[in-house]
């Protein structure tokens, strides 16, 4: 099992509609959790991090933590063409406290 | 903002050569991460860093060596580089504020 994993895709969406993300941990005593965006050829972008269970809202973005569960979400609300990326999740190893990177879901955005 | 730069956005070298990656950073960012990516394998750890001098091995850091002689430089080194070897190599730095990591832009290196 991979410690941290996530559906490659691709996930596409309507221009407008709801990208949900989903990414789901193996490691119970991971503590920070984190998404960010990779353009093609870029480099990656923290676009939102959350600690506690829960929502965690900025702008268009809601990431979701269930430690439970060991699920973390996010929500692209309004999704625009630009919002069309790879979005990776990373989780602390509880342990080493060092990230731990899942393979990413590649999003679609049709106009 | 946190400002993170990398010496060369692509290279191409040859089996056999020594590769220096240099990855700066503007503030005074205490822990620096070098990852490759690939398809597929997701971001790689392959050395990071503490502070000056100080060194630790990360999942695959064989074939790579790195120095950090001031704090704000992190060199990554491909003794003898090989083919195996191409990849999107990417820098971070740690703001220490919940493990939040910053990435530069990136290397592509191609090794032939």
């Amino acid at each position: 099992q991979k410690e941290v994993e996530q559906n490659s895709g691709p996930l596409s969406v309507p221009e407008g509609a709801i990208a949900s993300l989903n990414c789901t941990y193996s490691d119970r005593g991971s503590q920070s959790f984190f998404w960010y965006r990779q353009y093609s050829g870029k480099s990656p972008e923290l676009i939102m991090s959350i600690y506690s269970n829960g929502d965690k809202e900025d702008g268009r973005f809601t990431a979701q933590l269930n430690k439970a569960s060991q699920y973390v979400s996010l929500l692209i609300r309004d999704s625009q063409p630009s919002d069309s990326a790879t979005y990776l999740c990373a989780v602390t190893n509880r342990d080493t406290d060092k990230l731990i990177f899942g393979t990413g879901t590649r999003l679609q955005v049709f106009p | 903002d946190v400002k993170v730069t990398q010496s060369s956005r692509y290279l191409v070298k040859r089996t056999g050569e020594k590769v220096f990656l240099e990855c700066v950073q503007d503030m005074d960012h205490e822990n620096m991460f070098w990852y490759r990516q690939d398809p597929g394998l997701g971001l790689r750890l392959i050395y990071f860093s503490y502070d000056v001098k100080m060194k630790e091995k990360g999942d695959i850091p064989e074939g790579y060596s790195v120095s950090r002689e001031k704090k704000e430089r992190f060199s990554l080194i491909l003794e003898s580089a090989s083919t195996n070897q191409t990849s999107m190599y990417l820098c971070a730095i740690e703001t220490g504020a919940g493990n939040e990591q910053f990435f530069g832009p990136g290397t592509r290196l191609t090794v032939l």
